[in-house]
């Protein structure tokens, strides 16, 4: 069964400095991976997804994340994080037998991003 | 508007009172999926949907069911509500290709108290 670690429950980061989320996947075949970010009474927005080609990946609100293989990893990074991108950031792999998340995500516990002035 | 639309947003129940939480929506999506947040467990998915009257459960189905009579609308229901189903609930619905992957799109969630 897939599997997705979160590793830092809680991130604080200073407004203006850059971010990386950790991210690190358990899955059989290629996995097909996503980011999703939550503000605190919000529903789930999609930030990128990767399925296949470049390992790099563009999201949107200046994410990006990459694909490593070898390392089992999706980390998000962003250069330059602004109070806005305060909230809850999920990782998720494609589940079932698509692996492509036809029938649903499995999703990693969650960071809670912490932005100081 | 390209939606999934989920009643009640909030609710508030006694246990043992059976409840239902529609989710419907109106993209033509086969998959659909129920998922329940809880701090620090993350989203975990309950059960999904292939197809109208093919169901399977995810990772935590006790004591809810489902059904899909119609495509576009999938409830969750619980039929005895206990107070450890106090959560966050989100449908799903996803669109896609077995090649290119699927893309989920979440409804705005239903936070349900069971006293």
């Amino acid at each position: 069964a897939q599997s997705v670690t979160q590793p830092d429950i809680h991130i604080t980061v200073s407004e203006g400095a850059s971010l990386e989320l950790r991210c690190n996947y358990s899955y059989g075949a290629t996995p097909y991976l996503f980011w999703y970010v939550q503000s605190p009474g919000q529903g789930l927005q999609l930030l990128l997804k990767y399925f296949s080609g470049d390992t790099l990946v563009q999201g949107i609100k200046g994410f990006e994340a990459e694909f490593k293989r070898s390392q089992s990893s999706f980390n998000l990074r962003k250069p330059s994080v602004h109070w806005s991108d305060a909230a809850e950031y999920f990782c998720a792999v494609g589940a079932g037998l698509s692996g492509g998340g036809a029938d649903g995500l499995t999703f990693g516990k969650g960071t809670h991003l912490i932005i100081q002035p | 508007e390209a939606q999934v639309t989920q009643n009640p947003r909030y609710l508030i129940t006694v246990t043992g009172k059976k409840l239902t939480v529609t989710c419907s929506q109106n993209m033509n999506h086969e998959y659909m999926s129920w998922y329940r947040q809880d701090p620090g467990l993350g989203l975990r998915q309950i059960y999904y949907s292939m197809n109208v009257e093919v169901t399977d459960k995810g990772d935590v189905p006790e004591g809810y069911k489902v059904s899909r009579k119609e495509k576009r609308n999938f409830p969750l229901i619980l039929e005895s509500p206990s107070p450890n189903q106090t959560s966050l609930y989100f449908c799903a619905s996803s669109f896609g290709t077995p090649r290119l992957g699927y893309e989920q799109y979440f409804g705005p969630g239903t936070r349900l108290t069971v006293t």
